[in-house]
């Protein structure tokens, strides 16, 4: 059974980098065919996609987060990772970690999610 | 990016009603639209994938339509485990985008 498990810090300051790691057990990261993802969901909103690394490390970015974010697996340890640098009040939001099938971009299994708050 | 708007964005309903949600993209994405369920507090589900395809478990009440822009998802009988908000996702162009959500309550 897939599981996946996000942790990390709940509290970051402003202008400070958001660290969290996504813990993956029931299936290696690193074998074929999955991509690993990251959306978030600030407080009351709704949903927006951050970033995906594919299984053999090659990654995407939302656009609008690429000068900030950083995906990376850590195979060794069957987890993958986010960094968000720069952060303000407007990152806070629950970082859900999910798994995306391979030719199509939906997610179809998911993390329960960590609220990460952006406050001094 | 490819904006996706939902309508309604709250609906009231009944235990036994038939429950129509839409989603409407800013372009065409072709068939390239999933549907996630979310209840408070937790993660979303995938209900349907490539519009109508039913992930596995999901029960045969739901079912989604649509191709191009306009897409929708019914429920065919609301039962009271239905009750949460219900996202869009377009998954044609990135950044893949979600719509705003619909929360379907109890009337």
């Amino acid at each position: 059974q897939l599981q996946l498990q996000e942790s990390g810090p709940g509290l970051v300051k402003p202008s400070e980098t958001l660290s969290l790691t996504c813990t993956v057990s029931g299936y290696s990261i690193s074998s074929p065919p999955y991509y690993w993802a990251w959306i978030r969901q600030p407080p009351g909103k709704g949903l927006e996609w951050t970033a995906t690394i594919h299984y053999g490390g090659s990654t995407y970015y939302n656009p609008s987060l690429k000068s900030r974010i950083t995906i990376s697996l850590d195979k060794s340890k069957n987890q993958f990772a986010l960094k968000l640098s720069s952060v303000t009040a407007a990152d806070t939001a629950v970082y859900y970690c999910a798994r995306r099938v391979l030719g199509m971009a939906y997610f179809d299994y998911w993390g329960r999610g960590i609220l990460v708050t952006v406050s001094s | 990016d490819i904006q996706m708007t939902q309508s309604p964005s709250t609906l009231s309903a009944s235990v036994g009603d038939r429950v129509t949600i839409t989603c409407r993209a800013s372009q065409t994405i072709s068939s390239w639209l999933a549907w996630y369920q979310q209840k408070p507090g937790r993660a979303p589900k995938l209900l349907i994938y490539k519009v109508s395809s039913l992930e596995d478990g999901v029960p045969s009440r739901f079912s989604g339509s649509g191709s191009g822009t306009e897409f929708t998802l019914s429920i065919s009988s609301l039962q009271p485990d239905d009750f949460a908000t219900y996202y869009c996702q377009q998954y044609s162009i990135n950044p893949w985008t979600f719509g705003q959500g619909t929360m379907v309550d109890i009337k």
